[in-house]
């Protein structure tokens, strides 16, 4: 099993432009969450979908991002204009239940916004 | 508002000796409390975890320690080694307000160094 696949690894983006980061959940997998990891505020839950479906997106921090998840092996969250606060690591968890205890964590993708 | 405090930040020790990290929390709904290890470039991996019915898990080197009316619990890894080196994430897990989901709530992380 490859794990949890998210692309790019690493993005360097100039303020206001789109951003778009890739997962690719564990296969089989009903539940994919995003989170942010910064120095000064840690891991933080950005969204959490169930069988596709956003079931809270009450982490996003603002309209200017959004996630989707057309379907079971694929998701991207998307910053639109992009700001250098926005600099963070992202990551992408999956697991088969929406139970967190099982869930496998992603790469990351190292996202710089100057 | 943090609902999990981890401390310290940053922890240096020597091989073979033992690394304690805590953690406390405040949300009495908070019912599994998982670490997770997280070396450089990589995502968190679960390390180990404990229910609050339980004082003490051990598994291998590290153990986790369960004050449950203190709200509070702790990793140890004993004869810490080198390859122990990275950044340690305690958690908390409960369901949320609408009780059909869970959602886990980290600390900041503590960056543990082991010295050869």
């Amino acid at each position: 099993d490859a794990g949890v696949i998210q692309s790019p690894r690493h993005e360097v983006t100039e303020m206001g432009q789109e951003v778009t980061l890739r997962c690719k959940p564990i296969s089989g997998h009903n539940s994919l969450f995003w989170y942010r990891q910064t120095m000064m505020r840690g891991l933080e839950l950005l969204i959490y979908f169930n069988n596709n479906v956003p079931i809270d997106d009450s982490g996003m921090p603002e309209d200017r991002f959004s996630a989707k998840m057309p379907n079971a092996s694929f998701s991207t969250l998307k910053i639109q204009p992009s700001e250098p606060r926005d600099s963070a690591v992202y990551f992408c968890a999956s697991s088969l239940t929406a139970n967190l205890r099982w869930a496998f964590f992603g790469q990351g993708t190292r996202l710089t916004v100057v | 508002q943090q609902q999990v405090k981890q401390s310290p930040q940053s922890l240096i020790v020597q091989k073979g000796g033992i690394s304690i990290i805590n953690c406390a929390y405040e949300n009495t709904a908070f019912d599994y409390f998982p670490w997770y290890q997280q070396f450089p470039g990589k995502g968190p991996a679960l390390l180990i975890a404990i229910r609050p019915d339980v004082s003490e898990k051990k598994e291998g080197r590290f153990t986790i320690s369960f004050n449950k009316s203190a709200k509070q619990f702790s990793l140890h890894i004993m004869d810490s080694q080198p390859g122990d080196s990275a950044t340690y994430f305690c958690a908390a897990l409960a369901l949320n307000s609408g009780g059909s989901n869970y959602k886990l709530t980290f600390g900041k992380g503590t960056l543990l160094t082991v010295n050869p």
